[in-house]
């Protein structure tokens, strides 16, 4: 079972409508959580993490977590064509000296004008 | 401030060639990683260094290997290139150990073709 997983994509989503990327994660222990997203041949960057249940918003973005679940979404409202991007999910315990974190293999997002 | 530099941005080898790639950070931070990124694959941890002076093994260790210079500095090295050693290889760091919240910062990225 893989740790961290995403739905590859790509996923097609209008100009303007609600973008949902999902993600499930197999350990128990983690206990913050990463959405980082990446342009093609760039470097991903950070624009959400989260890491109490429920719902945090950061303008157009909405993480949500559910550890019950082992589940993590990331909203993207009113979404643009420059959100079309590459959206990585990543796990990381507490406590951990190295500060690893898992990722997950991404989620292409395609914002269709 | 630079963040996070890597070099080179681009590199050609040949199967058996060595060479070492470079990442610095100047902002102080104590943990650094390198990472790989292949097509379908996601990020995949190399090695990485919690603090200066200390080096472990990732989830794809073989056939590099690194050295945490000093604070600012932690390169990578490979010793005799293979054709699966292509990759898109990430440098990245994070200011400190155990906190709850620690963004990973990243380099640009070297992209290296083995033929």
């Amino acid at each position: 079972q893989k740790e961290v997983e995403q739905n590859s994509g790509p996923l097609s989503v209008p100009e303007g409508a609600i973008a949902s990327l999902n993600c499930t994660y197999s350990d128990r222990g983690s206990q913050s959580f990463f959405w980082y997203r990446q342009y093609s041949g760039k470097s991903p960057e950070l624009i959400m993490f989260i890491y109490s249940n429920g719902d945090k918003e950061d303008g157009r973005f909405t993480a949500q977590l559910n550890k019950a679940s082992q589940y993590v979404s990331l909203l993207i409202r009113d979404s643009q064509p420059s959100d079309s991007a590459t959206y990585l999910c990543a796990v990381k315990r507490w406590g951990n000296r190295d500060d690893k974190i898992i990722f997950g293999k991404g989620t292409r997002l395609h914002i269709l004008p | 401030n630079a963040g996070v530099t890597q070099t080179p941005k681009f590199q050609v080898l040949k199967t058996g060639q060595s060479m070492t790639l470079q990442c610095a950070q100047d902002m102080n931070h104590n943990s650094m990683y390198w990472y790989r990124q292949d097509p379908g694959m996601g990020l995949r941890l190399i090695y990485y260094s919690a603090s200066e002076g200390t080096t472990d093994k990732g989830e794809v260790p073989n056939g590099y290997n690194v050295s945490r210079l000093n604070k600012r500095e932690f390169s990578l090295r490979l010793e005799s290139a293979a054709p699966s050693q292509t990759s898109v290889y990430f440098c990245a760091s994070t200011p400190r150990g155990g906190s709850s919240y620690n963004e990973q910062f990243f380099g640009p990225g070297t992209r290296l073709t083995v033929l």
